[in-house]
């Protein structure tokens, strides 16, 4: 099946800091979903994106589907947007009858006061 | 607004007892996703279903069954908890076509004892 890595696995930023986190995927993709889990372990939708660029205020997201890659950039990082964030995939070729998402495993985004 | 949520956030059950955990969306979309998410394995799809009384076999069925009478309703069933099937369970909605932006509910922490 279509394989997710995201990169860097964890990242620690001081309040302010803009941050750029990284999602490959190993095929052709029809959907890219970018989500934030809180603390809670709810997953918040950010952005739906398998090609293209959008921006939702200090967020904004990049797939270049050719490349096979998407990035999500966070601009003036605050506390609260901490938490886990994953990238997750839907393959043309995900096999089984399965058409779920396959998730990456994940940054651990830590913002420091 | 998206709405997917599930009816419990913690639950605490004993090997060998049945399990429902319930799924309710009211977006009226066709498919609904049932996933676990563990630490080092990440989120990995259990079933899905994309219409009434139909449904799929995920990445990891074994140990579950599920149910769909209801279009809006989506339950997933342990018919004899086990240990090993403390997690995570997240449940997940999208309109017809697969390939479009999934919604989830904030999530059922189980633990088997």
């Amino acid at each position: 099946g279509i394989q997710v890595e995201q990169s860097p696995p964890d990242l620690i930023l001081q309040e302010g800091a803009n941050s750029t986190l990284r999602c490959n995927f190993s095929d052709s993709v029809n959907n890219l979903q970018w989500f934030h889990q809180n603390p809670w372990g709810q997953l918040i939708n950010l952005f739906y994106i398998p090609s293209g660029t959008k921006q939702n205020g200090r967020l904004s997201a990049t797939t270049v589907a050719t490349e096979r890659y998407s990035l999500l950039y966070i601009s003036s990082s605050q506390t609260t947007d901490s938490g886990v964030y994953f990238c997750a995939v839907d393959s043309p070729y995900s096999g089984g009858g399965a058409d779920g998402l396959t998730f990456g495993k994940g940054t651990h985004l830590i913002i420091q006061p | 607004d998206v709405k997917v949520t599930q009816s419990s956030r913690y639950l605490v059950k004993r090997t060998g007892e049945k399990v429902f955990l319930e799924c309710v969306q009211d977006m009226d979309h066709e498919n609904m996703f049932w996933y676990r998410q563990d630490p080092g394995l990440g989120l990995r799809l259990i079933y899905f279903s994309y219409d009434v009384k139909m449904k799929e076999k995920g990445d990891i069925p074994e140990g579950y069954s599920v149910s769909r009478e209801k279009k809006e309703r989506f339950s997933l069933i342990l018919e004899s908890a086990s240990t090993n099937q403390t997690s995570m369970y997240l449940c997940a909605s999208t309109i017809r076509d697969f390939h479009n932006e999934q919604f989830f509910g904030p999530g059922t922490r189980l633990t088997v004892l």
